[in-house]
């Protein structure tokens, strides 16, 4: 299974600002994957790294409001950008083995006032 | 309808008790089907794969039933460290799908 680190682990920001996570895996790996999980709910996925080529988002999430960079197969950053209260939440990046299980880093806490 | 419904629960049981979670499926392509759990404020672990044949790990069994797109979770002799959130998570197409989970109480 990979190991996966992200920091900051948690920050408290203020609206308007933006914000960079950054995620390490142990080992190369072809995808990453950038998730949202607000409080009591479950994750939402954000967008898919591939190294070498533009994440690709999924539907209600946009480019502009979370550039992700992917500049190679062990490192990932997602900025938050032009934060407000709703991007509170907890914001985890993962990668996937060789039968699709997923590997969690331990999420960045992200709370804005 | 959403792609992976789950029982939200809570599900509050004295320690001992056999418990069991229930996860429907919308897309009949899916691939791979898997079990996490969540304890509060951790990042989701990976607890099983589901196998078409139903596996088991120890006190845990999870079960498939791809004609009515089913997957199911045993937990036999429950104990207070299982409480936490389990996440039911189907993968199709290089894309995993999250249930909302379902949150167990193991009470002495």
């Amino acid at each position: 299974s990979a190991v996966i680190s992200q920091k900051p682990s948690r920050d408290i920001c203020q609206r308007g600002t933006s914000l960079t996570i950054q995620c390490q895996v142990d080992s190369q790996v072809t995808m990453m994957f950038w998730y949202r999980q607000q409080p009591g709910q479950s994750l939402t996925l954000i967008a898919t790294a591939n190294q070498g080529s533009e994440a690709t988002y999924e539907s209600g999430f946009v480019i502009d409001k979370f550039p992700i960079s992917r500049p190679n197969l062990t490192f990932s950053t997602l900025t938050v950008s032009n934060m407000s209260p709703e991007d509170s939440s907890i914001y985890l990046c993962s990668s996937k083995g060789i039968y699709n299980e997923q590997f969690f880093g331990p999420g960045t806490r992200l709370t804005v006032l | 309808r959403k792609e992976v419904e789950q029982d939200p629960g809570p599900f509050n049981v004295p320690e001992g008790a056999t418990v069991a979670f229930n996860c429907t499926y919308s897309n009949s392509a899916s691939q791979s089907f898997f079990w996490y759990r969540q304890d509060c404020r951790k990042e989701p672990k990976l607890l099983m794969s589901v196998y078409s044949s139903g596996n088991e790990d120890g006190r845990f069994t999870a079960q498939l039933n791809r004609a009515s797109q089913y997957i199911s979770l045993l937990i036999r002799d429950s104990k207070l460290s299982d409480s936490a959130t389990y996440l039911c998570v189907v993968h199709n197409a290089g894309k995993s799908t999250f249930g909302d989970g379902t949150t167990l109480t193991v009470k002495p």
